[in-house]
């Protein structure tokens, strides 16, 4: 069954630290990887969609990484801000065997910034 | 989240009722697609479609109806409401099948 670990859960680090989400899936054929950030209350809104040929993609502060050989993305947040306090989800879409879209989703990392 | 817009935020419903969640786009895009997110797990596909007059089962389509007569509406229709439905739903859109997804703000549905 495809699926999209993300780790951790949870994170909560100071303002200005910078951090760093997991995002690792299973089979293939893998098409694109996409991170979305997630608002209480709001909707998911898109930080970076990654094909495989892609190894790194920038968005302002927020970096992600992509080792499709291991299956693995990393989404990097540097000098964090109290805005980027929301859920971070990773999503995998595969050219066959996913969702009836496409895409499967992970559960998310809640990531929370003290001041 | 310019372009979708989802209606009612909120509703609070008993077992049993019907409703329908409202979503228009002025986006022009052909792929519309319903998601119910419960908490601490991921979105889940209730339905989509990929342009007017055609519509499909996602992952979770029990209890639940879409209809798209024209590009720019995808309602979905809960009949006989069951506390299950208890989720939060988002409508999402796309200009092809692996594109990138816009999503509304959210309904957020309570069956009670």
């Amino acid at each position: 069954k495809n699926q999209v670990e993300q780790s951790p859960q949870s994170l909560i680090i100071l303002e200005g630290k910078n951090c760093t989400l997991q995002c690792n899936y299973t089979v293939s054929p893998f098409s694109n990887l996409r991170w979305y950030k997630q608002d209480t209350g709001r909707g998911p809104v898109s930080l970076t969609i990654m094909t495989f040929s892609e190894n790194t993609k920038s968005n302002g502060r927020y970096t992600a990484t992509l080792d499709a050989d291991t299956k693995q993305s990393s989404l990097h947040i540097t000098a964090s801000q109290l805005s980027d306090s929301a859920s971070y989800i990773c999503v995998v879409f595969l050219n066959s065997g996913g969702g009836a879209d496409g895409l499967t989703f992970g559960k998310g990392t809640h990531l929370i910034i003290q001041p | 989240n310019a372009g979708v817009t989802q209606t009612p935020k909120f509703r609070i419903l008993k077992i049993g009722q019907s409703m329908t969640l409202q979503c228009t786009q002025d986006m022009n895009h052909n792929y519309m697609y319903w998601y119910r997110q419960d908490p601490g797990m991921g979105l889940k596909l209730i339905y989509y479609s990929v342009g007017a007059g055609i519509t499909d089962k996602g992952e979770v389509p029990n209890g639940y109806n879409v209809s798209r007569s024209t590009t720019e509406d995808f309602p979905l229709r809960l009949e006989l409401a069951a506390p299950s439905q208890t989720s939060v739903y988002f409508c999402a859109l796309g200009r092809g099948r692996n594109g990138e997804l816009f999503f509304g703000e959210g309904s957020r549905l309570t069956v009670l």
